[in-house]
């Protein structure tokens, strides 16, 4: 079966420049997420998506900006990076939104900053 | 936000032996996941289970809605089963956390051959 598909996997980046990640959810999966795992720490979300157009938004730092496509692929960009960005970054997807709906998680991308 | 509390935090097994991983929530839901994150760091989903038993293989899960707990239990455990333990809940429906999903610090599973 067809999952999330995250690239790249592995990014790595210098102070103040600037990283877009891309997440292509599941076939027919209308909702997108994304969550920033720091190293030692639990999965914290940072904005999501239904339908194309943002539905929650979380601890995201303004100098991070999400959006979802057409295609309902979504792309995190990520600008003025600093060294506490450094970590791994999952998007999941699910088909619908609240009660009964389960999220599926993409292998992440992991960010250094260096 | 709702609070999810995992215990416990680090949990150390002899190949072969069984566990018990509990997630304890603050709040009602409508959604409770389980994941395994192994040490590639991949996210794998184990079970969706708001409410009720279910069982995949060795492993099984239960969650008691009323009384704001989950168990997951891992029996003849194997080295492959070694990674972290997510419990991860939505609460209910209420307009700006649709399908967002709160996390516990995990279980630190260390299976031994």
């Amino acid at each position: 079966a067809a999952g999330v598909i995250q690239s790249p996997r592995h990014l790595i980046k210098e102070k103040r420049e600037t990283a877009t990640l891309k997440c292509y959810p599941i076939p027919r999966h209308d909702t997108v997420y994304w969550y920033q795992q720091g190293p030692g720490q639990d999965p914290q979300f940072l904005i999501s998506f239904y339908e194309k157009m943002q539905s929650d938004k979380g601890s995201i730092p303004d100098r991070f900006s999400a959006q979802q496509f057409s295609d309902y692929h979504s792309e995190l960009n990520m600008s003025s990076l600093e060294l506490g960005d450094s970590a791994l970054y999952f998007c999941a997807s699910s088909l619908g939104q609240g009660a009964g709906t389960e999220a599926f998680f993409g292998q992440g991308t992991r960010l250094t900053v260096v | 936000g709702i609070q999810v509390e995992q215990s416990p935090p680090d949990l150390i097994l002899q190949e072969g032996a069984n566990s018990t991983l509990r997630c304890n929530f603050s709040d009602s839901v409508n959604n409770l996941q389980w994941f395994h994150q192994n040490p590639w760091g991949q996210l794998i989903n184990l079970f969706y289970i708001p409410s009720g038993t279910k069982q995949n293989g060795r492993l099984s899960a239960t969650t008691v809605a009323t009384e704001r707990y989950s168990l997951l239990y891992i029996s003849s455990s194997q080295t492959t089963d070694s990674g972290v333990y997510f419990c991860a809940v939505s609460p209910p429906d209420r307009g700006s956390t649709l399908g967002r999903l709160y996390f516990g610090r995990g279980t630190q599973l260390t299976v031994w051959p």
